[in-house]
């Protein structure tokens, strides 16, 4: 079993419609829980990061953290073809002095129809 | 300034040339990184940084030698590369190296990235 697992997609929603994202974890140790937005062609962009498990919010983006089910969601509002990307999560654990692991799922590519 | 500069945008090579990817970051961040990724995959981590040290080098092959000239410098030094070292090259910086106490909470900043092709 993958450490992350992420849904590839393709997803496409029409403009408007709330988004639902989707990542499952196998390692309990993971602390850490970030959701980066990538353009083509371009490197990934922290969207958001949490710690604990419940939401956070910040304008049209919504991320959920559930540790108890190792399963984290971010969801977006009111979508935007400027939307379209693709969405990673990642989660991140230090085990030690120098040793240092961010994992990242594979990413879902969203595509928001005007 | 919030960015991580990373040139040249795209390097075509050949097996035996000897070329370079260079990363800037003007944010008094401590911890710089290289991540490989390729098409349609996660980025994988490469090297850190921590303090201008290298801290991690995840099994590399010799083949890519990172230096970190000053804080702000990150190069990443390619030589007789093969055709499966395509890929886009990521730098990216933290405020903070990845260290137990902060329980991984290093958020990353990352470039643009450089598209190498290995010919």
């Amino acid at each position: 079993q993958k450490e992350v697992e992420q849904d590839p997609g393709p997803l496409s929603v029409p403009e408007g419609a709330i988004v639902s994202l989707n990542c499952t974890y196998s390692n309990s140790a993971f602390q850490y829980f970030m959701w980066y937005r990538q353009y083509s062609r371009k490197g990934p962009e922290l969207l958001m990061y949490t710690y604990s498990s419940g939401n956070k919010e910040d304008g049209r983006f919504t991320a959920q953290v559930d540790k108890s089910s190792k399963y984290i969601s971010l969801f977006i509002r009111d979508s935007q073809p400027s939307d379209s990307a693709t969405y990673l999560c990642a989660m991140s654990l230090v085990r030690g002095a120098g040793s240092y692991q961010l994992t990242f799922g594979k990413g879902t590519k969203l595509s928001v129809i005007p | 300034d919030t960015e991580v500069t990373q040139t040249p945008k795209h390097l075509v090579m050949g097996m035996t040339n000897k070329k370079s990817l260079k990363c800037e970051q003007h944010m008094g961040h401590r911890a710089m990184y290289w991540y490989k990724q390729k098409a349609k995959k996660p980025p994988e981590l490469m090297f850190v940084y921590s303090y201008e040290k290298l801290s991690i080098n995840e099994s590399v092959p010799s083949r890519f030698s990172p230096e970190c000239p000053n804080s702000s410098l990150l190069n990443l030094h390619l030589h007789a590369l093969q055709p499966e070292d395509s890929a886009l090259y990521l730098c990216a910086s933290s405020q903070d190296p990845p260290r137990p106490a902060a329980g991984g909470a290093n958020v990353l900043t990352f470039g643009a990235g450089s598209r190498l092709t290995v010919l």
